[in-house]
């Protein structure tokens, strides 16, 4: 039973360049979660998505962010046009439906470096 | 203020040593109380997970709510060199609205545990 995935683990990226992070939830799990940790600080959050939906993206800057969970295949987080402020790990959680009684689980998580 | 303050340490003990690691939080709508260990480069694994005032214990983990005072506890007892990690309180609420799915982190406790 594979947890959530998370690929690429390292990602180097240019000032100026898109950065793809793609995230598969645990099966069974239909709720998907991205959160930002810089250096030395706790996990934000930037945005929760179902199938098709994204329900609150209310930690995702206005800006060059962008994120999608289709029908089919992984949830992707896209970044535009990076810049240095955006290197940091970022992390997927999946879960049942919230309103169960259930823990979230993390990914390993992605390591974007713009450079 | 922030809605979730945890003391980011760090907390260095003995081999043996029960630790205290705590949590106060503002937002009197988090019901759903989470506490994560984060090895180093790793994602977050969930370690406890309650919803209800009192204590709920796991092997060498017990974990503490007291919603009256807005304050979470984990407690580890015989700790062990293994147990070094970063440790964060998640928190959620419930009920109606789009924000309901989202956690709420603290900054994180950085444990040692040493021989």
């Amino acid at each position: 039973n594979a947890g959530v995935m998370q690929n690429p683990r390292h990602l180097v990226r240019r000032r100026g360049q898109e950065a793809r992070l793609r995230c598969s939830p645990m099966k069974g799990h239909s709720h998907v979660y991205w959160y930002r940790q810089l250096p030395e600080e706790g996990l934000k959050f930037m945005v929760y998505l179902q199938k098709e939906n994204i329900i609150d993206e209310s930690g995702m800057p206005k800006e060059r962010f962008s994120a999608e969970f289709p029908k089919e295949g992984p949830s992707i987080l896209r970044i535009q046009q990076v810049v240095r402020g955006d290197s940091a790990a970022y992390f997927c959680a999946s879960s049942p439906p919230p309103d169960s009684n259930y823990g979230y689980t993390f990914g390993s998580g992605t390591r974007l470096t713009v450079v | 203020q922030k809605e979730v303050e945890q003391d980011p340490g760090p907390l260095s003990v003995p081999e043996g040593a029960i630790v205290s690691l705590n949590c106060t939080y503002s937002n009197s709508a988090f019901q759903y109380f989470m506490w994560y260990r984060q090895y180093s480069r790793k994602g977050p694994e969930l370690l406890m997970y309650t919803y209800s005032s009192g204590n709920k214990e796991d092997g060498r983990f017990t974990a503490q709510v007291d919603k009256s005072s807005k304050y979470i506890s984990l407690f580890i007892r015989d700790s062990q060199p293994s147990d070094s990690a970063t440790y964060l309180c998640a928190m959620r609420s419930i009920g109606g609205g789009t924000s309901y799915g989202k956690l709420t982190f603290g900054q994180g406790t950085i444990l040692t545990v040493h021989p």
